[in-house]
This record gives structure tokens, sequence and C-alpha cells, in this order.
């Protein structure tokens, strides 16, 4: 079992521009959760994807979308990037509603760095 | 006031020593989760309790529902578990702790 992975691990970008992070999740898992991580500071939540439709979201703007997939993988966009936006990306899967599993597992994580 | 709030923020201690952190939460749940962040941003889930008490080799996580409150301990603590320990709590997303900053000096 591979686990939760996520793509790149490192990404850098430019103001402005528009960045796409993916995620794969635990095999069994139907739920992908997103966090944003700067450096420093606790994880925040951005959404939740299950059933291929958002079923939660933290205080995000709209620059931040997503979107799941058949098969459960999820990607995380983000347009016109500010630097604030530079942060660790974390994404995690589980099964809660389907299996009532609240186990979390995480991915690695995206490293951003917006310049 | 924060939803979910650990105690202390930092801690600094020699091998060996116990070490305990503490969380409390004001929410509702269905699960509370003990992570580990090391330096470099890897997040490993350690815990998950709903009731009880788990162990896990030299960490023991305990939860009080009717209080609120749940203990991370670590015994024979070790330079290797030197990293951040997060409490969050499961409300149909997790709600975080701000984490514990945990330091042992050899």
């Amino acid at each position: 079992d591979a686990g939760v992975t996520q793509s790149p691990t490192h990404l850098i970008k430019t103001r402005g521009q528009q960045v796409t992070l993916r995620c794969s999740p635990k095999s069994g898992h139907d739920t992908v959760s997103w966090y944003q991580q700067a450096l420093g500071q606790g994880p925040q939540f951005i959404f939740q994807y299950y059933e291929e439709e958002e079923r939660q979201r933290g205080n995000f703007p709209d620059r931040f979308s997503g979107h799941q997939f058949p098969n459960y993988s999820s990607e995380l966009n983000v347009n016109a990037l500010l630097l604030g936006d530079s942060a660790l990306y974390l994404c995690a899967s589980s099964s809660p509603w389907t299996s009532g599993t609240y186990e979390q597992y995480f991915g690695p994580g995206t490293r951003l760095t917006v310049t | 006031k924060n939803e979910v709030e650990q105690s202390p923020q930092n801690l600094t201690a020699q091998e060996g020593e116990f070490i305990t952190i503490n969380c409390s939460y004001s929410v509702g749940i269905s699960a509370l989760h003990w992570l580990q962040q090391h330096p470099g941003g890897g997040i490993v889930s350690l815990f998950m309790l709903s009731s009880g008490k788990k162990k896990h080799g030299r960490l023991i996580a305990t939860i009080n529902i009717q209080e609120k409150h749940s203990s991370l301990h670590i015994t024979a603590s070790h330079p290797r578990d030197s990293a951040v320990y997060i409490c969050a709590v499961w409300d149909y997303q997790l709600i975080w702790g701000a984490g514990t900053k945990l330091i042992i000096k050899p």
C-alpha cells in the first residue's frame, strides 16, 4: 500500500501564476482533505472532497479550488498566486462517511514557494 | 478562545525524562488525534482516540471525554522524539491545536 502520495514535492512559482497540486489517497479511502501550513504555523483547513464534491470549506478565497476524480484522487488549484500562498500544502485521506473511519493519513506535502 | 488548546507550547527536557503534553477542547468531537511533525513537514498520525487509553511503544495517549481533555505521554524520552506534537479533533474536518515543540537533549 503506497499510502497517501502527493506531487510535486517542491514547486516554485511567480506571483500571478496558477498552480495545480495533486494527491492520491490511501487505498480504501474516499475522502480527501487539503490543508495549508505556513512556515512556523499550524495547518489550516482549506476544503474537503467526498464523492467528487466539495463537502466542507475553510476560510480560503475562491482562488483556491479543487476537484476529486472518480478514483478518489484530488487536485488543489490556486489561481493568481500571492506571496502569502507560499506554504506546505498537505493532503489527508480518510473514509469517515462510508466506513466511519476517522483515521487520517497524511501525504508528505508539497512545498510551494511563490516569488 | 481556540477550540483546541495545547500546553505547553514549548518543552525542553533531558533524555530519559517522562514527557506529558496536554490538550483541551471545547467542541463536540467524534475522535481526537495526536500527530507528530518533524522539521521538513511530514505529518504522522500517532493515535486516534475516542475513549480510554492507547499505547504504542513508548507513547501513551489518554482521553477523558467528560472533561474534554487528552494527554500524550512519552516515557524514556530520546532525542529522536524531538518534533512538534499536535492535537487535533475530528468534527468532519480536523480542528488543530497550535502544537507543542518538544526538544529532547542528550
